[in-house]
């Protein structure tokens, strides 16, 4: 296993178009976590998963966004309608179980034009 | 809610000097925490976990201490070398609520050779 991995890395999109990344965890593990980060500021969670269930979601996952793990392997985030402002670097990481070493993937850089 | 702040925001150090990077947090009800590197437009990468119980972790020329009940951890790195070059981020573990990490904005690190 390498890793956690998402694709894509770059994603250049037009203002008002629906993009979807993915996040593929490191195989065992059951928590996968959506952060969100701007230049110069540390990444913000936006929700995480215990296998297949959503169990939280940050006031700044909007009505725009959404985000599933269907089997509870590989996760899915929507953007719908995007913004300007939506413009960041979206990363994913995993865990084996609550409280252990999280572990980050590359990141998907999205740039809204 | 927990704040992270990072000390210094920037530091320019040449190449083989020791140096200690500052990370507080205002909630001390934290499992772990955990540093992490990051070099630009990648993702993170885990350097040192150190479990609320344990008062430090050391790999290779790394070492991180944890100060739960004052808020305070740091980041050691001894004979820096310019490929420590990167953005060092502190993220607290809460103690409920799973993995959801809080990151302060880092330290830009640049050890000039």
């Amino acid at each position: 296993d390498t890793g956690v991995s998402q694709d894509p890395r770059h994603k250049i999109t037009k203002r008002g178009q629906n993009v979807t990344f993915r996040c593929d965890p490191i195989s065992e593990h059951n928590r996968l976590y959506w952060y969100r980060q701007t230049l110069g500021q540390g990444p913000e969670f936006l929700t995480y998963f215990q296998n297949e269930a959503q169990l939280e979601k940050s006031r700044l996952l909007s009505d725009r966004f959404s985000a599933e793990r269907p089997k509870g392997s590989f996760s899915t985030l929507e953007i719908q309608r995007t913004e300007q402002g939506d413009s960041a670097m979206y990363l994913c990481a995993s865990s084996l179980h609550a409280n252990t070493e999280a572990f980050f993937g590359q990141g998907t850089r999205l740039t809204v034009v | 809610k927990q704040e992270v702040t990072q000390i210094p925001a920037a530091l320019s150090v040449p190449e083989g000097e020791n140096l200690v990077l500052n990370c507080s947090f205002t909630d001390s009800a934290i499992y772990n925490l955990q540093w992490f590197r990051q070099d630009p437009g990648k993702g993170l990468t885990s350097l040192l976990l150190i479990q609320s119980s344990q008062r430090e972790q050391t790999s290779g020329r790394l070492n991180a201490s944890l100060d739960k009940s004052s808020g305070r951890s740091t980041l050691y790195i001894a004979a820096s070398q310019p490929g420590d070059s990167a953005t060092y981020l502190c993220a607290p573990g809460p103690l409920m609520g799973g993995n959801k990490l809080v990151f302060g904005a880092g330290t830009i690190l640049r050890v000039k050779s």
